[in-house]
């Protein structure tokens, strides 16, 4: 079965601070690889993907990824935190179903807190 | 700008109601889907969607149902609903994969469902 883990229920962070939200994988085949973002009482919000190419991919907000391969990693990272960063993060990857379909599986999320 | 919209942010329905929550989306997505997000358990996968009168069940299917008439429009049906379907509710489309392109899900607001 095709999944992630995030292993952080919260991570805690100074603003200014650089910060890491880590995730594993577990597929068959190619990965592919996104991370999310909620804030409180709203959808998620889509942030950076790996697909395939360089493994350190950057998205919105000034947040960047780094695909590990050999550690089955896909860890999200910022240099400098802001207190608006705060928020819950989940990693997810495109699972393939029983119907062929692709669908997207999620962790269990890592609450982000920011503290100024 | 692309969306994805659910009828109601918030519900409060009586146990044993049928209840109906609506989505739609504007970007011609053939995949659809329903999670419900619980307190450190993440997202949990309903039901999707991967053409019109198409639906596969996902990881907590029981006690739910879904329609899909056209394709813009998803809904999910909670046939007599119980306490322990409080929860919000989020719907997602997303275009097949292929290439790599627009992979990612869009999500709509959420519907935070309580059941009295």
């Amino acid at each position: 079965a095709q999944s992630v883990a995030q292993p952080e229920d919260q991570v805690n962070v100074a603003e200014g601070n650089p910060l890491t939200v880590k995730c594993t994988y577990s597929v068959s085949g190619n990965p592919y690889l996104f991370w999310y973002v909620q804030y409180p009482n709203r959808g998620l919000q889509f942030l950076l993907k790996y697909i395939t190419g360089d493994n350190l991919v950057k998205g919105s907000y000034g947040f960047e990824a780094e695909f590990n391969k050999s550690q089955t990693s896909f860890h999200l990272k910022k240099p400098s935190a802001l207190v608006s960063d705060s928020a819950l993060y989940f990693c997810a990857v495109r699972a393939l179903a029983s119907g062929g379909s692709y669908i997207p599986t999620f962790g269990r999320g890592t609450s982000l807190i920011v503290h100024p | 700008d692309v969306k994805v919209t659910q009828s109601s942010r918030y519900l409060v329905k009586r146990t044993g109601e049928k209840v109906f929550l609506e989505c739609v989306q504007d970007m011609d997505h053939e995949n659809m889907f329903w999670y419900r997000q619980d307190p450190g358990l993440g997202l949990r996968l309903i039901y999707f969607s991967y053409d019109v009168k198409m639906k596969e069940k996902g990881d907590i299917p029981e006690g739910y149902s879904v329609s899909r008439e056209k394709k813009e429009r998803f809904s999910l049906i909670l046939e007599s609903a119980s306490t322990n379907q409080t929860s919000m509710y989020l719907c997602a489309s997303s275009r097949p994969t292929a290439g790599g392109k627009d992979t990612e899900a869009f999500f709509g607001q959420g519907t935070r469902l309580t059941v009295v």
